[in-house]
């Protein structure tokens, strides 16, 4: 595997349940986002991780919950989700999150839906 | 707050000609801007970007043109493919004066390219 990673790429859910989408990068970068493209919308960053600790939370509700275990790897964990939420969820990496590496490299994303 | 101020919306070219995608910025500590291009079913891959300190950037067919003064950026596809069909993003990222926001990217709205054969 080469660049970033997303599992899985498409994924339908209830309101009620619990899952996780998973992002890998392959790049030895540093520091790793999430971000939510939606329709006729600019991409959101939603989370930051730099150096495994989170740098940024853009006031995302607390029904979307990051998780990264170690550089390589980012989690978001999905719990009671509305419908509104549907979206392509993007991960990112760079060399780090300080700016040094403007670059990032994106993964294919995770087509959530909602039902 | 909308801080990147990407036009139009869509934009269809026939084969051979010039596609012109417009960006404009608010905030003057931005001081990097990346163009990414997304096709279908595909996370955005970067394309070309600029610093300030030059007015234009050219790799291939692909022209980013930058006017400081007038806080507007602007990407140029020459000689347009069909192979070029696909969404542009641009973006904007603040230098080490931006505190914690220095590096993170504010994309514009995206435009959605169509070149004709």
């Amino acid at each position: 595997e080469t660049g970033v990673t997303q599992t899985p790429r498409h994924l339908v859910m209830g309101m009620t349940n619990k899952k996780s989408l998973k992002c890998e990068q392959h790049l030895g970068h540093n520091a790793m986002y999430w971000y939510k493209q939606s329709a006729k919308k600019p991409l959101e960053l939603m989370f930051v991780y730099n150096f495994k600790e989170q740098t940024e939370n853009n006031s995302v509700p607390s029904r979307f919950s990051p998780e990264c275990p170690n550089s390589s790897h980012l989690f978001l964990h999905l719990h009671t989700l509305q419908p509104e939420d549907s979206a392509l969820y993007l991960c990112a990496s760079s060399q780090d999150g300080s700016g040094s590496s403007y670059e990032q490299y994106f993964g294919p994303g995770t087509r959530l839906t909602v039902t | 707050q909308q801080q990147v101020k990407q036009s139009p919306q869509s934009l269809i070219v026939q084969k051979g000609g010039i596609s012109i995608i417009n960006c404009a910025y608010e905030n003057t500590a931005f001081d990097y801007f990346p163009w990414y291009q997304q096709f279908p079913g595909k996370g955005p891959a970067l394309l070309i970007a600029i610093r300030p300190d030059v007015s234009e950037k050219k790799e291939g067919r692909f022209t980013i043109s930058f006017n400081k003064s007038a806080k507007q950026f602007s990407l140029h596809i020459m000689d347009s493919q069909p192979g070029d069909s696909a969404t542009y993003f641009c973006a904007a990222s603040k230098g080490p004066a931006g505190g914690t926001s220095y590096g993170k990217l504010t994309f514009g709205q995206g435009t959605i390219l169509t070149v004709h054969p």
